[in-house]
């Protein structure tokens, strides 16, 4: 079946590092991609979506390109700053199965520090 | 705001007892998505609704139950809690599936 694996955490950057939070999926059919950020104590937030092969995503000065020949969508994010603080987790949508339900991966805490 | 509403924030009862959470998805949203989050087991979808017709069943217990009702909000059943029961549970909302899905802010459920 589908699924979505990322990196385990936590990921301890100093504020201005670079980061690349690792995701790969397997899917059957033609799957849309996203990543949502969870604050501490609230729900998750869509982050940046890409729904085609060589799409890239980007909100915030984050980026991720789907690539389907390494079938990866990786994360990063040139100079991250203690408000990124989070938790990541990757996602996809595989229109092609019919049951349109979105696959997690298990999520990748990143702490900043200052 | 993501647009989706659950209630209530949290939540506390005994085991043995039952509970209904409720979801309000965005205006216009036909499909509900219901997921678990716990600290060991990361965020796992339960069941997904589309115009109050059941989509797809992922790793939900059979002493759960839920329901789309026709002006789409959604209701999960949670029944003969269990310790192992207490957790965030999240409301999801989309246009279709395969786009994107909005969170609410979760039910914190303990129980005791």
């Amino acid at each position: 079946g589908d699924s979505v694996t990322q990196m385990e955490g936590p990921v301890t950057l100093s504020e201005e590092a670079f980061l690349t939070i690792n995701c790969t999926y397997t899917a059957t059919g033609y799957p849309s991609l996203f990543w949502y950020v969870q604050y501490p104590g609230e729900g998750l937030q869509l982050l940046l979506k890409a729904t085609k092969a060589d799409d890239k995503g980007s909100n915030k000065g984050f980026e991720a390109t789907y690539r389907k020949e390494t079938t990866s969508f990786h994360l990063e994010k040139g100079s991250v700053q203690v408000s990124d603080s989070a938790v990541y987790f990757c996602a996809l949508s595989d229109r092609a199965s019919g049951t349109y339900k979105y696959i997690f991966g298990t999520g990748t805490r990143l702490k900043v520090l200052a | 705001d993501s647009g989706v509403t659950q209630t209530p924030k949290h939540l506390i009862t005994a085991t043995g007892q039952r509970v209904t959470l409720r979801c309000s998805p965005r205006s216009g949203d036909l499909s509900v998505y219901w997921y678990q989050q716990s600290l060991d087991q990361g965020l796992q979808f339960l069941i997904q609704y589309y115009n109050g017709e059941e989509r797809a069943k992922g790793n939900i217990l059979e002493r759960f139950s839920a329901q789309q009702f026709p002006d789409l909000h959604s209701e999960l059943n949670l029944s003969s809690l269990e310790l192992g029961d207490s957790a965030l549970y999240f409301c999801a909302s989309s246009v279709q599936g395969n786009t994107e899905a909005f969170f609410g802010q979760g039910t914190r459920l303990t129980v005791v």
